[in-house]
């Protein structure tokens, strides 16, 4: 069974600039989640979807970040424009039921922004 | 406000012996917590669970033990092995809808542990 997929790996940028993730969970994962983990830290949700809805956003800083999730499958994340403390790994993660009793989640992707 | 604690950012422990892992929560509507383990460049791999009707949940060489009185979990490994070495995550999720997701994950800061041959 193929796991979560993310892409990219590693993102450098600017700040003010804009980025975006990619997230291809687990086939038949109703639930998707993007976390962010600063350095030193575990993981903090930004937001949870079960298929295409929103069912928590209340962590997602909305003047800066959005996520969609297309078709209730794959999701992106994306940053405009990105902070200096916007630094961190992004992981997502999906799960087949709300209750996130065991979520798989994906390699991340390492942003730095400069 | 950090509702899931790791007071210990690292240990050390000799191959064979056991390791404990700590973990203390102050919500008490936590009522399902879960231990994932992290290797560098890797994202969380999920390795037990035990919901708050249990106070012991085993798998293989990983014990989890609850204490719902003390607001307290610890995961047990035995015997340790070298390939155990990662960065220990401690997350609670309260199943019952409260103030937010069901089902989110709060996560501690994460325990790194290293198994030494």
């Amino acid at each position: 069974e193929a796991g979560v997929a993310q892409s990219p790996r590693y993102k450098i940028i600017e700040k003010r600039q804009s980025v975006a993730f990619w997230c291809n969970p687990i086939s038949g994962h109703a639930t998707l989640y993007w976390y962010q983990q600063i350095l030193g830290q575990g993981p903090k949700l930004l937001i949870q979807f079960q298929n295409n809805g929103v069912v928590d956003d209340s962590q997602l800083p909305k003047d800066r970040f959005s996520a969609e999730r297309l078709k209730g499958v794959d999701s992106t994340l994306k940053i405009q424009p990105a902070k200096l403390e916007d630094s961190a790994v992004y992981l997502c993660a999906s799960s087949l039921i709300t209750l996130n009793t065991e979520a798989f989640f994906g390699q991340g992707t390492r942003l730095t922004v400069v | 406000d950090q509702q899931v604690k790791q007071n210990s950012p690292s240990l050390s422990v000799q191959e064979g012996r056991i390791s404990i892992l700590n973990c203390d929560y102050t919500n008490s509507m936590f009522d399902y917590f879960l231990w994932y383990k992290k290797y560098p460049a890797e994202g969380p791999t999920f390795l037990i669970s035990i919901s708050s009707i249990k106070d012991k949940n085993e798998d293989g060489r990983f014990t989890v033990f609850l204490n719902k009185s003390a607001k307290h979990l610890s995961l047990h490994i035995v015997p340790s092995q070298p390939g155990d070495s990662a960065v220990y995550f401690c997350a609670a999720s309260a199943i019952r809808n409260y103030g937010g997701s069901q089902g989110n994950l709060i996560f501690g800061k994460g325990t790194k542990l290293s198994v030494k041959p």
